[in-house]
């Protein structure tokens, strides 16, 4: 089984509709961050959560919201979607200290019609 | 700020050399290079902390000039299986592990 599971893998929905992606990890990693990838625009930090009671803004947190639920779970929320909402989205772990790497899970790639 | 890599794109013959830079307008703490092969997840590569250390693994190694704010990634006697798109993600501040990316280096090995 994968250390980091996102659901769904893949989704279609349309303009207006609510969307919940949800990551799950069993490496016991307290952080957990997510990203959006864009062709040609690299991976851009969306949210990112340091422990259950700690949620940061990143990048670009606008039109998203998040929710970590427990240690091991972590969601992303798009509360109204739109066209340019769509992308891949990728969640990532990883434990404390900066010389500790992220742990990506397979990603889910949306679109929004 | 996002890092700037380049070059955006090399092509290459199985067994020839490549380098990949990343370059900041700030000061980093932390560099991490990831490798991700087309529709997969992005794959750890190596991390460079502040103190100039080179890194290396197997044929893949690694520099940080935190002077210069650079990371140069070093690829030598590249095989097909390095085929993919690098990105660098770089941390300003001790401990924070929050990444910003570089927009994408693209390699393609060819036999």
């Amino acid at each position: 089984d994968a250390d980091v599971t996102q659901t769904p893998r893949n989704r279609i929905t349309k303009t207006g509709k609510r969307i919940m992606l949800e990551c799950s990890q069993t490496k016991g990693h307290d952080r957990m961050y997510w990203y959006r990838q864009d062709p040609g625009l690299g991976l851009r930090l969306i949210y990112y959560s340091f422990d259950v009671k700690d949620i940061n803004k990143g990048e670009i947190s606008d039109g998203y919201s998040v929710s970590r639920q427990a240690q091991a779970k972590f969601s992303l929320s798009l509360e109204s979607a739109i066209p340019n909402q769509t992308a891949l989205y990728f969640c990532a772990t990883s434990a404390a200290g900066a010389s500790q790497p992220q742990h990506f899970g397979d990603g889910t790639r949306l679109s929004i019609l | 700020q996002q890092p700037v890599q380049s070059p955006q794109a090399v092509i290459l013959r199985e067994g020839e050399d490549a380098v990949i830079n990343c370059s900041s307008s700030k000061a980093l703490y932390s560099v991490h290079w990831y490798r991700q092969k087309h529709g997969e997840a992005p794959v750890f590569l190596m991390i460079l902390l502040k103190g100039g250390e080179q890194k290396g693994h197997e044929k893949i190694s690694a520099s940080f000039n935190e002077k210069k704010q650079q990371s140069s990634l070093y690829l030598t006697a590249s095989q097909l299986s390095y085929s993919g798109t690098y990105f660098c993600g770089t941390g300003r501040i001790q401990g924070a592990q929050k990444l910003v990316f570089g927009q994408g280096t693209r390699l393609t090995i060819n036999p």
